[in-house]
């Protein structure tokens, strides 16, 4: 079936600390794989994405890194700061999202909580 | 900012009655979509709409329709509202592929609160 699901509901790191985010996902046919972050009364912000033909990808202060071998998917923040405290979700798209009959399919969310 | 807005933000519908939420987007954001969250959930897909036209849906019953206008806006319809419609409607904009950045970005909202008596 489709589903993209998380392992933990809550993370709580220490300010400074790196946090790693787990996300595992069922659906092999996936194209792509994105990061969003939605904090408290807002809508989801983009983050990262990868395309599933790689393994790594970093961005500012973050690396996604994809195993599709066991299908998991992680987020790694370094350096986590209070601004970080958020829902993070990953999806998963199959095809390009502009123009086509495409979807994201989120998971549902992994809260993480930054402590002074 | 995303340059995505929405309205209103939030709203109290009683069941058997009727909703439109409405969302604009940037200019140039020629693909619109409309997620479901439920409270504790992530977004769930309604449907997408390129260029005036839906050309994908998800799980949702005929009860949820939508518009998209020339003028980057659009709109999400539910007829008949029930209980379980009570969520975040979210509006997310893509920009035209020649104008696009990160493969996986959508744009979202801030979303409409809807919550059915």
């Amino acid at each position: 079936g489709e589903s993209v699901g998380l392992h933990l509901p809550t993370l709580s790191v220490q300010e400074g600390d790196n946090s790693i985010i787990n996300c595992a996902y069922s659906n092999s046919a996936s194209d792509y794989f994105i990061w969003y972050k939605q904090e408290s009364g807002k809508g989801p912000q983009f983050i990262i994405d990868i395309r599933s033909n790689m393994d790594k990808r970093q961005g500012q202060r973050v690396t996604v890194l994809l195993n599709k071998t066991v299908k998991h998917l992680s987020l790694q923040i370094a350096a986590t700061q209070p601004g970080d405290s958020a829902v993070y979700f990953c999806a998963e798209a199959r095809g390009a999202l502009t123009g086509g009959g495409n979807k994201l399919t989120f998971g549902t969310g992994t809260q993480l909580k930054v402590e002074l | 900012e995303t340059g995505v807005t929405q309205s209103p933000t939030h709203l109290i519908k009683t069941r058997g009655q009727q909703v439109t939420l409405r969302c604009s987007s940037q200019s140039g954001h020629n693909t619109v979509s409309w997620y479901q969250q439920a409270l504790g959930q992530g977004p769930q897909f309604i449907f997408q709409y390129y260029r005036e036209e839906e050309n994908g849906r998800g799980n949702f019953p005929p009860r949820f329709s939508g518009l998209q206008f020339p003028n980057y806006s659009s709109e999400l319809n539910v007829n008949a509202l029930e209980l379980d419609d009570s969520a975040l409607y979210l509006c997310a904009s893509r920009p035209q592929l020649s104008l696009a950045g990160a493969a996986g970005e959508l744009f979202f909202g801030e979303g409409s609160r809807l919550t059915v008596l």
